[in-house]
């Protein structure tokens, strides 16, 4: 079975400063992954995702991550913080191959705060 | 525009009623979703359909139904029978074509049960 663990509920940055979310995963299956943002009372917008290929992954906003097999992990980042940043961020990942019925398995959420 | 909508996004509804809460899709993708939110649990699967005239279950299915007569539409009623139902509830879509298999996620709507 598929799990996504998100540690740490609430991160708080400075503007300016690194934001490092963290993501770990267990899949039996090589994995998708993702990462998708929620601003208070709307919908997940998607702002990055690994399937196959290169390991780092560059999304929207300045934000990457990167998938690493060895660590289970696939860890969110962006170089410099804005105060735009402040929302909830959801790991998720997902089976592969063309059988998969393409069902996410969600991590619980991080909220990140952005100090001025 | 292409996208997904959900309405209304905001329901009130009184102990006992059932209330089905709208999700329409003009991107053409055969696959659609239905999550719910609540502080602190992320994202659980009610229901989801991958092709229409077909649904199955997801985790927390109980006191829910819903249908998929036509591709973009996927309506969740939310029963009676559901003994907790005040939530965020979320409905997607999927894409998929070779490796690309990406969820899409309509704005949502609140249900609040009085």
């Amino acid at each position: 079975a598929q799990s996504v663990t998100q540690l740490g509920s609430h991160v708080s940055v400075s503007e300016g400063a690194l934001v490092l979310l963290r993501c770990n995963y267990s899949s039996s299956v090589p994995p998708y992954l993702f990462w998708y943002v929620q601003y208070p009372n709307q919908g997940l917008q998607l702002l990055l995702k690994y399937t196959t290929g290169a390991t780092l992954v560059k999304g929207i906003n300045g934000f990457e991550a990167e998938f690493k097999k060895s660590e289970t992990s696939f860890h969110l980042t962006k170089p410099s913080a804005h105060m735009s940043d402040a929302a909830e961020y959801f790991c998720a990942v997902s089976d592969r191959g063309g059988g998969s019925q393409g069902n996410l398995i969600f991590g619980k959420g991080t909220k990140l705060s952005v100090k001025p | 525009d292409g996208g997904i909508t959900q309405s209304p996004k905001y329901l009130f509804r009184k102990e006992g009623q059932n209330v089905t809460l709208s999700c329409e899709q003009n991107l053409n993708h055969d696959a659609m979703y239905w999550y719910r939110q609540d502080p602190g649990q992320g994202l659980r699967l009610i229901y989801y359909s991958q092709i229409v005239n077909d649904f199955q279950k997801g985790d927390i299915a109980e006191g829910y139904s819903v249908s998929r007569e036509k591709k973009e539409s996927f309506p969740l009623t939310v029963t009676s029978a559901q003994k907790n139902p005040t939530a965020f509830y979320l409905c997607a879509s999927r894409f998929k074509r070779g490796s690309t298999d990406t969820q899409y996620f309509g704005p949502g709507t609140r249900l609040t049960v009085l």
